[in-house]
């Protein structure tokens, strides 16, 4: 177990509909991360959230945003979904706003997004 | 940019067989290298890493070597179990590069089978 937890473990919705996925971090941690896993992408990076705020971007659809709350809690919303959109979304955390040498991330267990 | 590069899978054993996934990187400043594993139906768990060159990362049998000279960073274990069914994620951080690095890049995973 790694103390990063998730809700909910599934979600099934339809096209065109707005979702929301919640991450609570390791105690102590600072820095939420989000990530997508498709199929044919693998393991994308979409964002970054330290302490409130956003600190990095990666391949975030305009569609997509999250944020981070003043307990550390972070959500991340998904709308207009599309049945391409269906996929695991990991959420990560790690003491710190950045990586240093051989820092890692705690990952929870997943959300498995399924639009239909 | 950042990039991991592993062998598709997915990868069949019989018990007690040799593995090796190999794993190439690159990266633009000195990374540390990272191997995840993900059981069926969990998050992302950290196997082993190395944060420079020639450090042998080790863990449950399994050990990668970091090789600057080749930029690879294979993983191996001598004898493989059914439980080490699960897919390998190769990953880096940049800790580095310019501003820093704020997330891991990943490699799209090897799912290994072992069988009885």
């Amino acid at each position: 177990d790694s103390g990063v937890t998730q809700t909910p473990k599934h979600l099934i919705t339809a096209t065109g509909q707005r979702v929301t996925l919640r991450c609570s971090p390791r105690s102590g941690d600072l820095s939420v991360y989000w990530y997508q896993q498709s199929l044919d992408q693998g393991l994308q990076f979409l964002i970054q959230y330290y302490n409130g705020e956003e600190r990095a971007k990666g391949n975030i659809l305009e569609r997509f945003s999250a944020q981070q709350f003043p307990d550390l809690h972070s959500e991340l919303n998904l709308s207009s979904l599309e049945l391409g959109d269906s996929a695991l979304y990991f959420c990560a955390s790690s003491p710190r706003d950045s990586l240093s040498q051989g820092d890692e991330q705690f990952f929870g267990p997943g959300t498995r997004l399924t639009v239909l | 940019g950042n990039s991991v590069t592993q062998m598709e899978g997915p990868v069949t054993l019989s018990e007690e067989a040799f593995l090796t996934i190999n794993c190439t990187y690159t990266a633009t400043g000195y990374p540390s290298l990272f191997w995840y594993v993900q059981y069926p139906g969990e998050g992302l768990q950290l196997l082993l890493k190395a944060t420079k060159a020639d450090d042998k990362g080790s863990n449950k049998g399994f050990e990668a070597t970091y090789r600057k000279e080749t930029t690879s960073f294979h993983l191996e274990k001598g004898s493989v179990q059914v439980s080490d069914s699960a897919v390998y994620f190769c990953a880096l951080s940049d800790p580095y590069s310019g501003a820093g690095s704020y997330q891991l890049t990943f490699g799209k995973g090897t799912k290994l089978s072992v069988i009885p």
